[in-house]
């Protein structure tokens, strides 16, 4: 099947600071890529719609000042995460939907504030 | 997205077959039924998907029923590795982004 890669796969920052998590698409074009977040024992939530060329769609409650979203091209959207708090360590994950309309997942990354 | 309710929790024997059931009644006759299985720690992974024949590929096999209200989907011959939670996700449009819900976690044991 089609391959999402999500870089970092882990990533410690300090309180305050920015992360950016880039995910791609490597063998397809994405128009489209949604991000997730998900807490410990808990299903995913959506966070944002990723759309190349525009501006993302934020699910609500999602503070879109906070989690910055860009899809400058195709096969690359990047997700900021600025001025991270504890609160915000999670499992953060993309995916992107390919021409057969199956969505595919990256590998996660996991996101630790202290 | 169509609401679906599976068991919170199922145990499977090793080699056997686990199947897991799903219950979307509100479904619509356009929908598909999408199935994803997540292994801790990792992004949720395709498995299969049908709109209303039964499929099968090299990973599970889906049987529908014939009013599309129900799925379930087997996995022939269960090993350790396909202990994961298992999402049964019905979108409303086949392109749209895909809501979780709890999913069934499977326990294969030796």
């Amino acid at each position: 099947g089609a391959v999402v890669s999500q870089h970092p796969s882990w990533v410690i920052c300090k309180s305050g600071t920015s992360v950016k998590i880039e995910c791609r698409s490597l063998d397809f074009q994405a128009t489209t890529m949604f991000w997730y977040r998900q807490f410990p024992k808990q299903s995913l939530m959506l966070m944002a719609t990723s759309n190349e060329g525009s501006k993302a769609t934020y699910e609500q409650g999602v503070e879109k000042d906070k989690f910055l979203i860009n899809h400058a091209s195709l096969t690359l959207s990047t997700l900021t995460v600025t001025s991270a708090h504890p609160e915000d360590s999670s499992f953060y994950i993309c995916s992107a939907r390919d021409q057969t309309e199956k969505l595919f997942f990256g590998s996660g990354t996991q996101l630790s504030v202290l | 997205d169509a609401k679906t309710t599976q068991p919170t929790s199922m145990d499977c024997a090793e080699g056997r077959a686990a199947n897991l059931p799903c219950n979307h009644s509100t479904i619509s006759g356009n929908e598909y039924v999408y199935w994803y299985r997540q292994i801790h720690s990792q992004g949720p992974q395709y498995i299969i998907h049908g709109l209303k024949n039964n499929e099968t590929n090299e990973m599970a096999s889906l049987i529908i029923t014939e009013d599309r209200k129900s799925s379930t989907l087997i996995l022939p011959h269960a090993t350790l590795r396909d202990t994961a939670v298992y999402y049964c996700i019905v979108p409303h449009n086949a392109g749209n982004m895909l809501t979780f819900g709890g999913g069934t976690r499977l326990m294969v044991k030796p």
